[in-house]
């Protein structure tokens, strides 16, 4: 089974600074995808950012991009340019490739605080 | 656009009591998916429904059950309460139950159980 690690249960980072949240995860296959989700204390699931496995270059959304490293099974979000909104818990999620294997297996999920 | 929505926002149960859960796609979105986060922790998957069929499920006992009407909502019903049961119920909905296609989540219901 696919298991998701998130070592840092809590980060914090000054606004303008940069900061980086680590995953891990284990699987066997070959292809998957990985997602970073952000949680507001609005509760509301918003996806960040997504890789897929088969792609080497690392995913970009503006302020946020990752370190896919397929080979040691590790997936880290860095975010620059910390902004007050980036305030909230990060989870990180694998899910299967293929099929009906669709969904999401989650970390414990780090909670980042910005400090003004 | 609307997005997915759910209700209740929150709910007090309490023990050996049945619950029902409501949720609503995201426009345009014919997959529901239902996840369990309890406090502190990541969601865990509990079902999903496609074409008014359960598809997949995770380790979640048959206390759990769901529906799916034909205008894509969901309902995810619990039976016999327990303590255990409290948690934060996220929906998420997408264009079909492939793992190429992306989930869009509510903004959950929140029980309690006592």
């Amino acid at each position: 089974a696919q298991t998701v690690t998130q070592s840092q249960p809590e980060m914090s980072v000054q606004e303008a600074e940069t900061v980086t949240l680590s995953c891990t995860y284990d699987t066997s296959e070959s292809d998957y995808y990985l997602f970073w989700y952000k949680q507001p204390p609005s509760r509301q699931m918003i996806l960040v950012i997504r890789q897929e496995a088969y792609k080497q270059q690392n995913a970009t959304e503006n302020r946020f991009s990752v370190n896919f490293q397929k080979a040691a099974k590790s997936f880290s979000l860095k975010i620059s340019d910390s902004q007050l909104g980036d305030a909230a818990m990060y989870f990180c999620a694998y899910r299967n490739y293929g099929g009906s294997q669709g969904n999401l297996i989650f970390g414990k999920g780090t909670k980042l605080s910005v400090k003004p | 656009d609307a997005g997915v929505t759910q209700s209740p926002t929150h709910l007090i149960k309490t023990r050996g009591q049945q619950v029902t859960l409501r949720c609503s796609p995201k426009s345009g979105h014919d997959t529901v998916s239902w996840y369990q986060q309890a406090l502190g922790q990541g969601p865990q998957f509990i079902f999903q429904y496609y074409e008014e069929e359960e598809r997949q499920r995770g380790n979640f006992p048959d206390r759990f059950s769901g529906h799916q009407f034909p205008n894509y909502s969901s309902e995810l019903n619990v039976n016999a309460l327990l303590l255990g049961d409290s948690a934060l119920y996220l929906c998420a909905s997408s264009l079909g139950p492939l793992s190429s296609y992306e989930q869009y989540f509510g903004p959950g219901t929140r029980l309690t159980v006592t």
